[in-house]
């Protein structure tokens, strides 16, 4: 079944260390994103990928980095977690160059104590 | 600047009945819409579209109406289940930005029995 997956699904962590928030997908899709969302906020577009060994920053400056070595695989990383960085961090894909529906994981709870 | 925004945070529905969902939005190079759903702790659905071109779609429950002079589009539920109450958000998108997607704070629809 295709599907677009979240590692981990929470994550409480201390100040300073180094995160990895995996994002898998297996849709064969193209384009990926990384959008952050606050409770009763709009999703905010941090990072966008179309493709293999292509990523961009999206509309919100976000300290964090992205990578796409694989079609399958966007993966985001913190190096040194603050927080500030507290949110839901939601990854996402599509289809083509024309499509405008997105497909979403399940989601990241980040917590930065 | 937020190009898209849902005025009503909350909105409280009695089952059975229509549940109006309403989305303003000011760029006028938006080319189509999109409302998604969310749950607690997972990520957005994708619920209904419609292009700039049509003025109204409908499947099933859900029908999406867009009047392009008010720049207003609105989500309608008929009839309203249980299942519903979720968190709505309505995203606009242009290709002229890559078909990446705006979105508004959405609103919380609570369906009660």
């Amino acid at each position: 079944e295709a599907d677009i997956y979240q590692t981990p699904r929470y994550l409480v962590i201390g100040t300073g260390k180094k995160i990895t928030l995996e994002c898998s997908q297996t849709m064969g899709h193209d384009k990926m994103y990384w959008y952050q969302q606050d409770p009763g906020m709009e999703l905010h577009l941090i990072h966008y990928s179309y493709g293999v060994n292509s990523t961009e920053k999206g509309d919100l400056s976000s300290e964090s980095t992205v990578s796409r070595i694989r079609t399958e695989h966007f993966p985001l990383t913190l190096e040194s977690a603050r927080p500030s960085h507290t949110s839901q961090y939601l990854c996402a894909s599509s289809a083509w160059t024309g499509a405008y529906e997105q497909y979403f994981g399940p989601g990241t709870r980040l917590t930065v104590t | 600047d937020q190009q898209v925004k849902q005025n009503s945070p909350s909105l409280s529905v009695q089952e059975g009945r229509i549940s109006i969902l309403n989305c303003d939005y000011t760029n006028s190079m938006f080319d189509y819409f999109l409302w998604y759903k969310k749950y607690p702790a997972e990520g957005p659905t994708f619920l209904i579209s419609i292009s700039s071109i049509k003025d109204k779609n409908e499947d099933g429950r859900f029908t999406v109406f867009l009047n392009k002079s008010a720049k207003h589009l609105s989500l309608h539920i008929v009839p309203s289940q249980p299942g519903d109450s979720a968190v709505y958000f309505c995203a606009a998108s242009d290709r002229s930005n890559d078909y990446k997607l705006s979105f508004g704070a959405g609103t919380t629809v609570t369906v009660r029995a």
